[in-house]
Formats: structure tokens, sequence, C-alpha cells
């Protein structure tokens, strides 16, 4: 079985560091494409980015780019989002997701509520 | 990018009633659109994947099709937990992922 368990809540100040995991189990960490995705309070979902563990490839959102830093560890299969700088506007839900094979959409851990509040 | 234009945005129903959600995509997507449901605080959960086939444990009145660029989700005979927010998905590109807007089932 497929799953992906992510690290809790985080309460940051704006200006503050911040990286969250994403563990997976169950399936060939190197052979899918994982990433994230935003859901800001009462929105939709919104793509961040992407990594393929197998070669570290990364494609990122033009929203997004340059704003946080998707990371893949093979060793421990864990994916990584991190922000060197956070903003009151990335408070939100951030969910990390498999890319399944063929058809079969995505596969998603429980989310990580993140606030950044002065 | 390819758009997926979900709508409505949201809607009132009735329990026992059928409901119909759309997504039309910008472009030959071969059925690579998978349905989604949200309740809130949760993460989205499959139910229909390559436009059609239904997800293992899912009810059966979760039913997906498509005719041209146009897939539908329709809910047949609307129970009280499917109250929630649902959203298409393309997977034809590897990135970007795009989701449909969501639209919001609320009872009438």
């Amino acid at each position: 079985e497929v799953q992906l368990v992510q690290s809790g809540a985080a309460v940051r100040k704006p200006g503050e560091s911040l990286k969250i995991s994403c563990k997976t189990s169950g399936y060939t960490f190197s052979d899918f494409w994982i990433g994230w995705v935003r859901q800001m309070p009462g929105k939709g979902l919104e793509w961040m980015a992407i990594v393929y563990p197998g070669d570290s490839d990364t494609k990122y959102s033009p929203s997004f780019q340059g704003q946080v830093t998707i990371s893949a560890d093979r060793s421990a299969n864990i994916v990584y989002l991190q922000w060197s700088s956070l903003k009151a506007s990335d408070t939100a839900m951030y969910f990390c997701a498999r890319h399944g094979p063929h058809k079969t959409g995505l596969d998603w851990g429980q989310g990580t509520p993140v606030t950044v509040s002065s | 990018d390819i758009p997926m234009t979900q709508s409505p945005s949201s809607l009132s129903a009735y329990v026992g009633d059928s409901v119909t959600i759309t997504c039309r995509a910008g472009q030959n997507i071969a059925d690579y659109v998978t349905w989604y449901q949200q309740k809130p605080g949760k993460a989205p959960k499959v139910l229909i994947y390559a436009a059609s086939s239904l997800q293992s444990g899912v009810p059966s009145r979760f039913v997906g099709s498509k005719s041209g660029f146009l897939y539908t989700l329709t809910i047949n005979s609307l129970q009280p937990d499917d109250f929630a927010t649902y959203y298409c998905q393309q997977t034809y590109t590897t990135a970007p992922w795009t989701f449909g807007q969501g639209t919001k089932v609320e009872i009438k």
C-alpha cells in the first residue's frame, strides 16, 4: 500500500525559514514524480513543484519558482519543501502527492498546515 | 499548459438528487482525467480515474464519462456523506498538474 506521511503543523514568523517533509512507503521511490500542492484557506488546489527522485529532475510552477525549493532524499524515501523566508501569505495547507502509474491520478499525504504570523 | 475549466463553482441539491459536474479540457488529454472529493481539512480522495474507472471502494453512484474534450462527474442519488468539494485534474502532462477550480456541493 502506498503511504505518504507528512510532518506536523508548523508555526513560524515572517522572514523565518521552514522545511516540511513527506515520508513515503509502499512503492519504488525513484520511479515516480512526487510533488507539493498548496491550498490556501477556503481556496482550490494549486500545483507548486515536483521532483523525480530517480535523477532529481525538478519542475516548478511559475507562481512558486524562486519562492520554494523541492528536494528528495532517495536513501530515506522522503521529499521536502522548503522556504528560506516565509511570508504571511504562505499560510496554507500543503499536501504532498505522488503521480501514480498510467492514468490512476495522485496518491496524497494527509496535509501539513503552515501558519505564518507575527 | 492544459487548462481544465470546471463548472459550476457551487451547487445546492437535496439528498436523493442526481448532480452533474463538468470539466472541459483545453486540448485532447486522452482520458487522463481524475476526479477527487475533498472534505474540509482533509486530503483529496480519488473517486474516478482514467475518466470513467471507479476507484476501489468508491460507491457506484459516482459515474465518470467523457464526450470530446468535456469530462463529466455524475453523482446519482446524493447521500449526506457526498456534500463536499469536487475537483477534476488532468494527468496527461507530467507538469504542470492542472486542477479544475472546484465545485462545492451543498445541501439544499
